[in-house]
């Protein structure tokens, strides 16, 4: 079954260090990759997604990720922490065969330490 | 622009009840789908909705419900309330210009928060 895993409910960084959110999926075909942050009590907002272009894409806050085929990950990002990054990261994807539904992991909650 | 909007905001019912979540997409939108998140995990795709029409359903049972009117809002309905139901209910937009594609991106509104006693 087509599914998607993040490593870590938790992750603590102090600020200004690097910030390195876990995603890996299962599928037999390509899927395409969203990230999305979910700050309390509001909905998703989408911080980038892959496509099959280019394989390391930039998105929004700083934040990239690098699409790795061979190790079927999709891992996010940014060099340096800030506090305002303490929130909710969710890595999604969808396939072509589905046309319309994004699969969610169960989600990584970044905490930031001054 | 105004983005994706819901509501209610919150919602208290009792189980057995109805539930009527509405949902209104960003303006030239014409897709709109629906996720269920429970707390502490990811969300869950319930349904999509393009032109008015199903397109996809996620695995809930059939006490869950929804439509697409002609402005392109939508309302989803869940019957026959259970506690399990509780969750943060999200709305999502995305343009579907011809149809809906894997790689278009969803919009998401701020969430009803239902809460089953």
């Amino acid at each position: 079954a087509q599914s998607v895993t993040q490593l870590g409910s938790h992750v603590s960084v102090s600020e200004g260090a690097l910030v390195l959110l876990r995603c890996n999926y299962s599928s037999s075909v390509p899927p395409y990759l969203f990230w999305y942050v979910q700050y309390p009590n509001q909905g998703l907002q989408l911080l980038l997604k892959y496509t099959s272009a280019a394989t390391l894409v930039k998105g929004i806050n700083g934040f990239e990720a690098e699409f790795k085929k061979s190790e079927t990950s999709f891992h996010l990002t940014k060099p340096s922490a800030h506090m305002s990054d303490a929130a909710e990261y969710f890595c999604a994807v969808s396939w072509m065969d589905s046309s319309y539904k994004l699969i969610f992991g169960s989600g990584t909650r970044l905490l930031v330490r001054p | 622009d105004a983005g994706v909007t819901q509501s209610p905001t919150h919602l208290i019912k009792t189980r057995g009840q109805h539930v009527t979540l509405r949902c209104s997409p960003i303006s030239g939108h014409k897709s709109v789908s629906w996720y269920q998140q429970v707390l502490g995990q990811g969300p869950q795709f319930i349904f999509q909705y393009y032109e008015k029409e199903e397109r996809g359903r996620g695995n809930f049972p059939d006490r869950f419900s929804a439509r697409q009117f002609p402005n392109y809002s939508s309302e989803l309905n869940v019957n026959a309330l259970l506690l399990g139901d509780s969750a943060l209910y999200l709305c999502a937009s995305s343009p579907g210009l011809a149809k809906p594609t894997s790689t278009d991106t969803q919009y998401f509104g701020p969430g009803t928060r239902l809460t089953v006693l």
